[in-house]
C-alpha cells in the first residue's frame, strides 16, 4: 500500500495565519492527490483534487501543489471557520489511502 | 445537489455482522459515471478506505478487509449497503459513505460525503 505522511500532526496558528500542510508519498502518485477538511458531526468536505483543483465552492484561501510524492495544502489567511482536521488522499493506486491528518487548533 | 446519509445499528456484538446503509437523494445511484464508496475513521487507524460498489454491481475492496466485506447497492431504492462480518473492537469507527468518480479518469477523489455514522463493537 502506499503511505501517505503528512507533517505537521498539530498545527497551531492564529487568525488571519499563512499554513502550510505536507504530504508525503511513500512513492510517485502523479498528481492523483485530494485534500479534505473533516469537522465533528459534519460531512467531511473535499478542499482540493488532482493536486491543486480547488472543489467547486471552496474559498479561495485553499490552495494545493505538488507532484510526484511532495504536495502541500497552504491556506493564506486562516478564518474562525477553518479550525479542523486536513486529511491527504492518494487516488493513483488500490487501495485509496489516506495521511494520518493534521489537526489545525487556534493559537 | 446530491447529499448523503447513513444509517443502521449504532452498536455490534463482537463477532457478528455491522450493516449500514446509504441513501442517496439528490441523485441517481444507476448513473454510468459515479462509484459508491464506504469510508471509517477510527483512533487507531485514521481514514480507511473500504471499497466500493458500481450500479452493475461490481466492487472493489480494500484487502485488508476484503475477507470480510460485501457492498452491494439497490437502484430501485437509490441505496448502497456495507456488511462487515466476524466484527471486532478494532472495527469501531464513525463510517461513511461517499461518491467518487471512475478510476479509468482517474477521478478517486471522494465528494459529497455523507455525515458519518458511529459504530461500536462491544463485547
Amino acid at each position: 500500500d502506499i503511505q501517505m505522511t503528512q507533517s505537521p500532526s498539530t498545527l497551531s496558528a492564529s487568525v488571519g495565519d499563512r499554513v502550510t500542510i505536507t504530504c508525503r508519498a511513500s512513492q510517485t502518485i502523479n498528481s492523483f492527490l485530494a485534500w479534505y477538511q473533516l469537522k465533528p458531526g459534519k460531512a467531511p468536505k473535499l478542499l482540493i483534487y488532482k493536486a491543486s483543483t480547488l472543489q467547486s465552492g471552496v474559498p479561495s484561501r485553499f490552495s494545493g501543489s505538488g507532484s510526484g510524492t511532495e504536495f502541500t495544502l497552504t491556506i493564506s489567511s486562516l478564518q474562525p471557520d477553518d479550525f479542523a482536521i486536513f486529511y491527504c488522499q492518494q487516488y493513483d493506486f488500490y487501495p485509496y489511502t489516506f495521511g494520518q491528518g493534521t489537526k489545525l487548533e487556534i493559537k | 445537489q446530491v447529499q448523503l446519509q447513513e444509517s443502521g445499528p449504532g452498536l455490534v456484538k463482537s463477532s457478528e455482522t455491522l450493516s449500514l446503509t446509504c441513501s442517496v437523494s439528490g441523485g441517481s445511484v444507476s448513473g454510468s459515471n459515479y462509484y459508491w464508496t464506504w469510508i471509517r475513521l477510527s483512533p487507531g487507524k485514521g481514514l480507511e478506505w473500504i471499497g466500493y460498489v458500481y450500479y452493475s454491481g461490481t466492487t472493489n475492496y480494500n484487502p485488508s478487509l476484503k475477507s470480510r466485506v460485501t457492498i452491494s447497492i439497490d437502484t430501485s431504492k437509490n441505496q448502497f449497503s456495507l456488511k462487515l462480518t466476524s466484527v471486532t473492537a478494532a472495527d469501531t469507527a464513525v463510517y461513511y459513505c461517499a461518491r467518487s468518480r471512475s478510476p479509468s479518469d482517474s477521478g478517486g477523489w471522494f465528494d459529497p460525503w455523507g455525515q458519518g455514522a458511529l459504530v461500536t463493537v462491544s463485547s
